[in-house]
Order: C-alpha cells, then sequence, then structure tokens
C-alpha cells in the first residue's frame, strides 16, 4: 500500500527559531516522486519542491531545506530561523511513477509566534 | 500570467440542489486535476484529465458527481444532487504535458462549499 504519513498535526514554534516537519512515505515502488506543498492562509496550494527516488541529495533554497533518507522513507522539510509568513500548512505528497494518483499526506499546520 | 481560476470562490446551497464548480486552467498544460480538501479526509484526488480526456475518476465518491472537460480551457465538476456531507473546498489544479501526474501541479484558489 502506498501512504504518506505526517504525523505532527500542529506544531508552535517561536520566531527565528528552526522547525522539522516530518514525512515518512511507504511504497513498493523504486521508483517515484516525492513533494512538498505549502497551504497558506489564503489557501491556494503552493509547491515548494518535487525530488525522484534515485536523487537523495539534499536540497537547499533559502532558509528551507530537505532530507530525503531511503532507507529510513523519510522526506524531512526543515526551516530555518522562522518567520512569520512561513506559517501555514505544508503538505508531503507521494506520485509512483507506475500510478496516476499523487497521495497527500494529512499535513501539519505550523504557527510561527511572533 | 494568470493562473489557475476556479468560481464561484463560495458556494452556499441546500440539501438536493445541484452545483456546479468551474476551473480554467493554465494556458498550455495538459493535465487537469480535481481534489476535495476536508477536515476528516484531507486531500483527496477526486479525477484528472490529460488533453480533455478523463484518465482516472476512481477518485469521484459517487455517481452524484460528474466532471467534464470540454475544451483545454475549462472543467466542470458537478454534484447532484447535493448532500451536506459534500462540504469542502474543492480545488482545480494544472500541470505541464511533460509528465503530468509527476510535474509541479499549480493550484487554483478553491471553492469553498457549504450544503446545508
Amino acid at each position: 500500500a502506498q501512504k504518506v504519513t505526517q504525523a505532527q498535526t500542529e506544531i508552535s514554534v517561536v520566531e527565528k527559531e528552526d522547525v522539522t516537519l516530518d514525512c515518512v512515505y511507504e511504497t513498493r515502488d523504486t521508483t517515484y516522486y516525492l513533494f512538498w506543498y505549502k497551504q497558506p492562509p489564503s489557501g491556494e496550494l503552493v509547491f515548494l519542491i518535487r525530488r525522484n527516488s534515485f536523487d537523495e541529495q539534499n536540497e537547499i533554497s533559502g532558509r528551507y531545506s530537505w532530507n530525503f533518507q531511503k532507507s529510513t522513507s523519510s522526506f524531512n522539510f526543515t526551516i530555518t530561523a522562522s518567520q512569520v509568513v512561513d506559517s501555514a500548512v505544508y503538505f508531503c505528497a507521494l506520485n509512483m511513477n507506475r500510478d496516476d494518483k499523487i497521495i497527500f499526506g494529512k499535513g501539519t499546520r505550523l504557527h510561527i509566534l511572533p | 500570467d494568470a493562473g489557475v481560476i476556479q468560481s464561484p470562490r463560495h458556494e452556499v446551497t441546500e440539501m438536493g440542489q445541484e452545483v456546479t464548480l468551474r476551473c480554467k486552467p493554465i494556458s498550455g498544460h495538459d493535465y487537469l486535476f480535481w481534489y476535495r480538501q476536508t477536515m476528516m479526509r484531507g486531500l483527496e484526488l477526486l479525477i484528472y484529465f490529460n488533453n480533455n480526456v478523463p484518465i482516472d475518476d476512481s477518485g469521484m465518491p459517487e455517481d452524484r458527481f460528474s466532471a467534464k472537460m470540454p475544451n483545454a480551457s475549462f472543467s466542470t465538476l458537478k454534484i447532484q444532487p447535493s448532500e451536506p456531507r459534500d462540504s469542502a473546498v474543492y480545488f482545480c489544479a494544472s500541470s505541464p504535458g511533460t509528465s503530468g501526474r509527476r510535474d509541479e501541479q499549480f493550484f487554483g484558489p478553491g471553492t469553498r462549499l457549504t450544503v446545508l
């Protein structure tokens, strides 16, 4: 079965703290794609990153970084020096190469407190 | 550039009424997706189209739901008759054609549907 688990339902941190959002996935496929999306209070989902299963290099984009570990089936997302504008719901998602569906996790609601 | 456009943004209707949600994808995108978001079930893929053809509708909850894409710039999601449990935010998304299901998807602002 294919599944995406975001165990953290809600997280609150004080501005400027670092925060890591966890994502664990399940799939028997060897080729798959992982995504992170952000849903700010305005409601529209915004794409953040895509990673294929053959690329385990970690990625950094400004204050955002992603840690992909196939050994633990995890694709975690870290925000360093968090800002109030980072407050949003963050979704991890999985697509299998042989399947048409994109499976989203339930999301993690992140509150950055001023 | 205009993003994905959805209308209406909010819809309140009474149980039993027909509801039609509309979506205009980004020009040039070959794939169009309809999602439903609820607190209980999260974000669910309902159906998606490639070049105006429905490819997978296994996520459509029941026969009361139907979707069409008469041309590359317009799609509708219809619920007839509507029920209170259909209350949710419905998102439309589109993506380019190279490998649509694994490309970045561009989401519309969503339609918040309330069925009384």
